[in-house]
């Protein structure tokens, strides 16, 4: 199973609202990402957790709040969003001790700030 | 730092064949491609490491040359189903920085 899930598809929140995306992968995978992609774009790495520990935060404003529950899920807590934070949001998850880090995307969800 | 890609775009007919470049400013240790789909999340092509390990993916692989500190993915005999934004990505570990993408057409 090479399957990553990620709830909910489409999310439509105000700036003043709470919410969090889901992600679940099932591959035994130690390594799970979020990233941010916009329209035309490349995907844009936000977190990387490693062994449930966040080991990389690219300088990400503090209204993303990531949390890895167990080795299986990943969460991004949402709060106070800005209508620029408008984008699909990614999740993706790896092996680890490899050397090679290859990623498996989940279908993302498509954030709307309002 | 983000590699560039060449070209931006290319627009192709079913079976001819293709070449996407990805360099790098930076020493290069592995290079990842994927290939995104409109509407759909990146799928996983292949890596390629320093030392010269490569992985193949139907009637596509790709090169890396890493005195060039490039990475060079080919298409050969393109079908419909290869169409989408083709991303190289380059790093370390599990910090990857994707290029800006190459959108490849194909046509009947």
């Amino acid at each position: 199973d090479t399957e990553v899930t990620q709830t909910p598809k489409h999310l439509v929140m105000g700036m003043t609202n709470k919410k969090s995306l889901k992600c679940e992968q099932h591959m035994g995978h130690r390594a799970m990402y979020w990233y941010k992609q916009k329209a035309k774009k490349p995907p844009e790495l936000m977190f990387v957790y490693s062994y449930e520990k966040l080991s990389i935060n690219e300088s990400v404003p503090s209204r993303f709040s990531p949390e890895c529950p167990n080795s299986s899920l990943l969460n991004l807590h949402l709060h106070a969003l800005q209508p620029e934070d408008s984008a699909l949001y990614l999740c993706a998850s790896s092996a680890t001790g490899t050397g090679r880090y290859e990623q498996y995307f989940g279908p993302g969800t498509r954030l709307t700030v309002t | 730092q983000q590699p560039v890609q060449s070209p931006q775009a290319v627009i192709l007919r079913e079976g001819e064949d293709a070449v996407i470049n990805c360099s790098s400013s930076k020493a290069l240790y592995s290079v990842h491609w994927y290939r995104q789909k409109h509407g759909e999340a990146p799928v996983f092509l292949m890596i390629l490491l320093k030392g010269g390990e490569q992985k193949g993916h139907e009637k596509i692989s790709a090169s890396f040359n890493e005195k060039k500190q490039q990475s060079s993915l080919y298409l050969t005999a393109s079908q419909l189903s290869y169409s989408g934004t083709y991303f190289c990505g380059t790093g370390s570990n599990y910090k990857l920085t994707f290029g800006k993408g190459t959108l490849l057409t194909v046509n009947p």
